[in-house]
């Protein structure tokens, strides 16, 4: 049990195009899930928190109109990186955390990542 | 500023030692601690510790929580190759976001 996915594990795209990157949980539901930044030998950055049914909350420095977080159910978030950069290239992803009533509540559940790099 | 130190940064050991990792915290409202390892991919949860001095086992991963001195422990007993890997601890407070520490690097010799 709790499983959650990503789609695509890579994506290489040109500069000034568009990504969209889906996370879900498959076997559990999410009201919130959160989207992480990892670049190389260092530790997830928190980008945002992508609450189902309203605005995901950005941590401080992360632009939401470039990082376009949807979460229109409780399987399923979407983080969409508008006209990247090669600065954008990185190691993204998502995890959900289990909704109270099917666990404690607390456990965050990681998805496997996707790997982007804009050139 | 929510905090999370762990220790060593890195460690080498031979396949059959025993390992112990460590994660200090400081951290508004605490709710719980979470150990995950990370090999090439994204983190593979281990242990969420909530409670303080209940042990959390599994196989010969072993993993304690101290919220008085504000510190988790992780064992790692007859390590092996396949034990290879960043280990990272994570706080949760009451707004449940994830505070992670920067991990430990393990590299189990054969």
């Amino acid at each position: 049990g709790a499983v959650v996915s990503q789609h695509p594990s890579r994506v290489i795209c040109k500069s000034g195009t568009s990504v969209k990157i889906e996370c879900r949980s498959l076997d559990f539901q999410a009201t919130t899930m959160f989207w992480y930044r990892q670049f190389p030998k260092k530790s997830l950055m928190l980008m945002a928190t992508s609450n189902e049914g309203s605005k995901a909350t950005y941590e401080q420095g992360v632009e939401k109109d470039k990082f376009l977080i949807n979460h229109a159910s409780l399987t399923l978030s979407t983080l969409t990186v508008t006209s990247a950069h090669p600065e954008d290239s990185s190691f993204y992803i998502c995890s959900a955390r289990v909704t109270p009533g099917q666990g404690t509540g607390y456990e965050q559940y990681f998805g496997p990542g996707t790997r982007l790099t804009v050139t | 500023e929510d905090k999370v130190v762990q220790s060593p940064l890195s460690l080498v050991v031979h396949e059959g030692d025993t390992v112990t990792l460590n994660c200090s915290y400081e951290v508004t409202n605490f709710r719980s601690l979470l150990w995950y390892k990370q090999e090439k991919k994204a983190p593979t949860f281990l242990f969420m510790l909530t409670s303080s001095g209940i042990e959390k086992k599994s196989g010969r991963l072993s993993s304690i929580l101290d919220k008085k001195e504000l510190f988790s422990i992780l064992n790692i007993t007859a390590t092996q190759t396949g034990d290879s890997a960043v280990y990272l601890c994570a706080v949760a407070p009451g707004n449940e976001k994830l505070t992670f520490g920067t991990g430990t690097r393990l590299t189990i010799i054969p």
